[in-house]
């Protein structure tokens, strides 16, 4: 079975200060992550995935998470917060099964303080 | 820039009533899905579709309907709704390739059942 953890469901940082949000997986094979963003009151748009070609992989808006496996961790990063990268935070995974569909974490509401 | 459409974006309907939530997309995908989203809570899969006259349940029981008829068109159907589907419905469409392939995401129909 495959699942996916998002530690803190808010986080709050200061503009110009440095994002993290935490992603642990559980997967029983080799998994494909994925990090998507909700603006309020729109869908889920992609930030960026892991397809197993680079560990480190960049995403849209200065975003990108690294994956360790050692860790099960898929940890999104950004190294400058601005005010507009205040909204909700999920991270997904996929594997080979016949719908393909994505397991998501609760996410995380990320709040940028001025 | 994914072109997957949800109407209506809002509803609020009385208990009792037939109510039909549209999902329409216009790449080509193969692949749609349905996922119900609340407050606080992870994304959960209520059903799924390979191509025309297919559809499959998901891993969260719904009694909602689903039909494929067309390619780009997978309508969900609520046939008595109740105050428990309040929600918001998130429909995703993606290509029949490999898994990491991308879900995109339509804007979601937000439904509240009084």
């Amino acid at each position: 079975a495959q699942s996916v953890t998002q530690l803190g469901s808010h986080v709050s940082v200061s503009e110009g200060a440095l994002v993290l949000l935490r992603c642990n997986y559980s997967s029983s094979v080799p998994p494909y992550l994925f990090w998507y963003v909700q603006y309020p009151n729109q869908g889920l748009q992609l930030l960026l995935k892991y397809t197993s070609a680079a560990t480190l992989v960049k995403g849209i808006n200065g975003f990108e998470a690294e994956f360790k496996k050692s860790e099960t961790s898929f940890h999104l990063t950004k190294p400058s917060a601005h005010m507009s990268d205040a909204a909700e935070y999920f991270c997904a995974v996929s594997v080979e099964t016949g719908a393909n569909n994505l397991f998501f974490g609760t996410g995380t509401r990320l709040t940028v303080i001025p | 820039e994914a072109d997957i459409y949800q109407t209506p974006r809002y509803l609020v309907i009385g208990t009792g009533k037939k109510i039909t939530l549209e999902c329409s997309q216009t790449m080509g995908h193969d692949k749609m899905y349905w996922y119900q989203q609340d407050p606080g809570m992870e994304l959960h899969l209520i059903h799924y579709s390979y191509g025309v006259n297919s559809t499959e349940k998901g891993d969260l029981s719904s009694e909602s309907t689903v039909s494929r008829i067309r390619t780009e068109h997978f309508p969900l159907t609520l046939e008595s709704a109740r105050p428990s589907h309040t929600s918001q419905y998130l429909c995703a469409s993606r290509s029949m390739g490999l898994t990491q392939e991308t879900q995109y995401f339509g804007p979601g129909t937000r439904l509240l059942v009084l």
